[in-house]
């Protein structure tokens, strides 16, 4: 099945700072989303990409199908953004996501 | 957005008992639903899809005796943990497919810890 690779596993970044998240996938996909899982487990949808560049607010994702990689960028980081990323991704559509295993974000004041 | 709601959000039982987790589309109807687990600081692991009007589809390994999944309309999965045991415990998140654009939306997950 497909793989998908999410680096770095874990970042630690001071208040303000900013960073990007990647995610690899092994096979082309018909699907592909970012989630942020809060501290008490809530998946929270940041972006359903399967391909181009999205913006919402602090936060922007690129997905280059053709590559086969999806970028997430934090900008200004703040506590709040703390919790873990997860990419995840569909093959076929309409068929369960495969997820990466995540990055673990830690924002420290 | 899409809303979808789990109830309830933790239960603790005792060892044998069976427990009923249910898995709402809000303000969209859903022929699909996933029901997903995870592990402490482990990703999330599909366990069944859920078809409205017909079986579940269970992933290898996950007993479907044990977990047993009734998608009864387009808006109401059901799980159920049967005779449950302590290695059962964990957290179960359900999600839905938004569509178009195919887009899955989590419910806020439900933590069960069987005694």
């Amino acid at each position: 099945g497909i793989q998908v690779e999410q680096s770095p596993p874990d970042l630690i970044l001071q208040e303000g700072a900013n960073s990007t998240l990647r995610c690899n996938f092994s096979d082309s996909v018909n699907n592909l989303q970012w989630f942020h899982q809060n501290p008490w487990g809530q998946l929270i949808n940041l972006f359903y990409i399967p391909s181009g560049t999205k913006q919402n607010g602090r936060l922007s994702a690129t997905t280059v199908a053709t590559e086969r990689y999806s970028l997430l960028y934090i900008s200004s980081s703040q506590t709040t953004d703390s919790g873990v990323y997860f990419c995840a991704v569909d093959p076929t559509g309409n068929t369960p996501l495969v997820f990466g295993k995540g990055t673990r974000l830690s924002v420290i004041a | 957005g899409a809303v979808v709601s789990q109830h309830p959000s933790w239960v603790i039982c005792k060892s044998g008992t069976s427990v009923k987790i249910e898995c709402r589309s809000l303000d969209f109807q859903a022929t699909t639903m996933f029901w997903y687990r995870q592990f402490p600081k482990q990703s999330l692991m599909l366990m069944a899809t859920s078809n409205e009007g017909s079986k579940a589809t269970y992933e290898q390994g996950v007993e479907k005796d044990k977990f047993l999944i009734n998608h009864a309309s387009l808006t109401l999965s059901t799980l159920t943990v049967t005779s449950a045991h302590p290695e059962d415990s964990s957290f179960y998140i359900c999600s839905a497919i938004l569509t178009p654009p195919n887009e899955q939306f989590f419910g806020p997950g439900t933590r069960l810890t069987v005694l």
